[in-house]
């Protein structure tokens, strides 16, 4: 049982540049999320999927695109990497109990 | 619009003493409080959570109270240790039928020897 996992781990693009950032999860669980952590900001959520096929946007979606074809996949697309969009990103998921359980995160950083 | 509150930014106590981090949140139909620990370079780990029928819940050295009324809650470490040093993140889940968590924007926790 791996729980959340992402790649890659870290990851430089240039400005322009698109590239996808890979979740997945082996806990059946529905509902699946993306967040970006820059440094006192918190995480703040892009997008969530509350199961397959069906997703949404959270706070600070723009540049950003999901889709959700199974349960145990979620990957994030950034459609055209700008310098705003170096970050450290999360992806997690949970079960019909609220508790959320994170990856290990993707080091972005786009110059 | 949705937001949670944290303070303070940062927080220095010495070995043995007690740390406390506050939170708001604005969303009075939020029913669930979680608190994750982060650790350098590392996944946020949930320490403790509360929903909002109960007042306060304990684990060993750590704590936490919630006040509907006041729509805040609080995370209490009791007896800290250097390994309790990290940040720590308040959250919030929007109310019943939403699956979004609003996170407060973290404290640092340096506990001195």
């Amino acid at each position: 049982n791996a729980g959340v996992t992402q790649t890659p781990k870290f990851q430089v693009l240039k400005t322009g540049q698109s590239m996808t950032l890979q979740c997945a999860q082996d806990m059946n669980h529905e509902y699946m999320s993306w967040y970006r952590q820059d440094p006192g900001m918190g995480l703040r959520l892009i997008h969530y999927s509350v199961g397959a096929g069906i997703t949404d946007q959270g706070e600070v979606p723009n540049g950003y695109n999901v889709s959700r074809s199974t349960t145990e996949d979620f990957p994030l697309r950034l459609l055209s990497a700008a310098p705003s969009q170096t970050s450290v990103y999360f992806c997690a998921s949970r079960g019909r109990a609220d508790t959320q359980y994170f990856g290990p995160g993707t080091r972005l950083t786009v110059l | 619009g949705e937001n949670v509150e944290q303070h303070p930014s940062t927080l220095s106590v010495q070995e043995g003493d007690s740390a406390v981090i506050k939170c708001t949140y604005s969303d009075s139909a939020s029913n669930y409080f979680p608190w994750y620990k982060q650790e350098l370079g590392k996944r946020p780990q949930l320490i403790i959570d509360i929903r909002s029928n109960v007042g306060e819940k304990k684990d060993q050295r750590i704590a936490v109270t919630l006040n509907k009324t006041a729509k805040h809650f609080s995370l209490h470490i009791t007896e800290t240790q250097p390994e309790d040093s990290a940040v720590y993140f308040c959250a919030a889940l929007m109310g019943p039928g939403t699956y979004k968590y609003i996170f407060g924007t973290g404290t640092r926790l340096k506990v001195l020897a």
